[in-house]
């Protein structure tokens, strides 16, 4: 009950694409969705989170959709630039804030090409 | 923001040594830090919890006496590598909770290597 299953693995876009990474999740006690990008040789950053009490979050490019009745949320990057050529990383956790550990996705390797 | 500073950047010893990793929050009390370990083209991999002042609570498979975890203030945490072999190299980042919203800043990792 505790993985989060990210798809796909990888995926390669146009820039100026929208490039759409998805996650499900089994727990439904998680109730903390972040994503995080990396790049190769760094630690991850967060990109944007969102809470189940929303079905949407929207920061510049970057979008979080959530659907709580099929436990699944997804990333849409719009506009999609060479520099976000990146792993990224969906992750879920318990409310009670940073004490409990974030359960990760398996990653996706993003391309977008120029 | 909330910094994670991590050091050293990258590592490479011998095999047989101790390595020591540090892990500072610079702006914030970080009462729970996390070390991960990461394969090359994989997830992270969560190895321990530790919280300020007490021992680190470690997942299954995990070698407690290999991954020597000490936090012993709240801006610091250390894991630290005993008796290192090859099949240890590996990226290594820690995350600490707190300075922010939703908590969990990452250090920028470690590049572990054991020759």
């Amino acid at each position: 009950q505790q993985q989060v299953k990210q798809s796909p693995q990888s995926l390669i876009v146009q820039k100026g694409g929208i490039s759409i990474i998805n996650c499900a999740y089994e727990n439904t006690a998680f109730d903390y969705f972040p994503w995080y990008q990396q790049f190769p040789g760094k630690g991850p950053a967060l990109l944007i989170a969102i809470r189940p009490d929303v079905s949407e979050k929207k920061e510049g490019r970057f979008t979080i959709s959530f659907n709580k009745s099929a436990k699944q949320f997804s990333l849409h990057i719009m506009d999609s630039q060479p520099g976000d050529s990146a792993t990224y990383f969906c992750a879920a956790s318990f409310s009670g804030g940073s004490n409990y550990k974030l359960t990760f996705g398996k990653g996706t390797l993003l391309t977008v090409n120029p | 923001g909330a910094v994670v500073s991590q050091h050293p950047s990258w590592v490479i010893c011998k095999s047989g040594t101790s390595v020591k990793i540090e892990c500072r929050s610079l702006d914030f009390q970080a009462t729970t830090m996390f070390w991960y370990r990461q394969f090359p083209k994989q997830s992270l991999m969560l190895m321990a919890t530790s919280n300020e002042g007490s021992k680190a609570t470690y997942e299954q498979g995990v070698e407690k006496d290999k991954f020597l975890i000490n936090h012993a203030s709240l801006t610091l945490s250390t894991l630290t590598v005993t008796s290192a072999h090859p099949e240890d190299s590996s990226f290594y980042i820690c995350s600490a909770g707190g300075g922010s919203s939703y908590g969990y800043t990452f250090g920028s990792g470690t590049r572990l290597t054991v020759v």
